[in-house]
């Protein structure tokens, strides 16, 4: 109930090309879905986040598409740069006692080409 | 804003013994949050402090613990050290819980 999903694994994209990370919950209790970028020796970094009564949120060229009917959201990066190569997190928030907990997919390792 | 600073950056301890690892919240945060990332994993949730009271935990034994001071800083103590607690342990600081976090750059522990 408390899983997050997330593929793929690893992901190569060309430069100027579409990356697509997609996640799956189960949990319909979770209320706010925000991903997070992590590069190597540093901590995860909010970059975009999404409500579940929005099906899609654009910043930039980073775009949360959200499918409340089928629990699946994902991030996709537009125009994706060399400097965009990082580990991607999709996770899900959710509160546990008094607490926000924050469950998280198990990442992937995007390489952009130059 | 000076962000969430952990020390110590790396540290390496021995199977049994105890840790102690610390966090200095973002100016202005009060709840902070400690997280595990195992190598290759996502972090998973072991426990928030808001006003000095735990006031969450994930599924984590009673020899992870921790402290939050007045100023919000906060501690993560674990004690009896097993090989599988070798992870990047991430500190997290929020003003607002709902929306998420900000996360310092980790402690690596290795336990051997």
């Amino acid at each position: 109930q408390q899983q997050v999903k997330q593929s793929p694994q690893s992901l190569i994209v060309q430069k100027g090309g579409i990356s697509i990370i997609n996640c799956a919950y189960e949990n319909t209790a979770f209320d706010y879905f925000p991903w997070y970028q992590q590069f190597p020796g540093k901590g995860p970094a909010l970059l975009i986040a999404i409500r579940p009564d929005v099906s899609e949120k654009k910043e930039g060229r980073f775009t949360i598409s959200f499918n409340k009917s089928a629990k699946q959201f994902s991030l996709h990066i537009m125009d994706s740069q060399p400097g965009d190569s990082a580990t991607y997190f999709c996770a899900a928030s959710i509160t546990s006692g008094s607490a926000r907990q924050l469950t998280f997919g198990s990442g992937t390792q995007l390489t952009v080409l130059p | 804003e000076t962000g969430v600073t952990q020390s110590p950056t790396h540290l390496i301890k021995t199977r049994g013994q105890q840790v102690t690892l610390r966090c200095s919240s973002q100016s202005g945060h009060n709840t902070v949050s400690w997280y595990q990332q195992a190598l290759g994993q996502g972090p998973q949730f072991i426990f928030q402090y808001y006003r000095e009271e735990e006031n969450g935990r994930g599924n984590f034994p009673p020899r992870f613990s921790g402290l939050q001071f007045p100023n919000y800083s906060s501690e993560l103590n674990v004690n009896a050290l097993e090989l599988d607690d070798s992870a990047l342990y991430l500190c997290a600081s929020t003003k607002d819980a709902f929306y998420g976090y900000t996360f310092g750059s980790g402690t690596r522990l290795t336990v051997v």
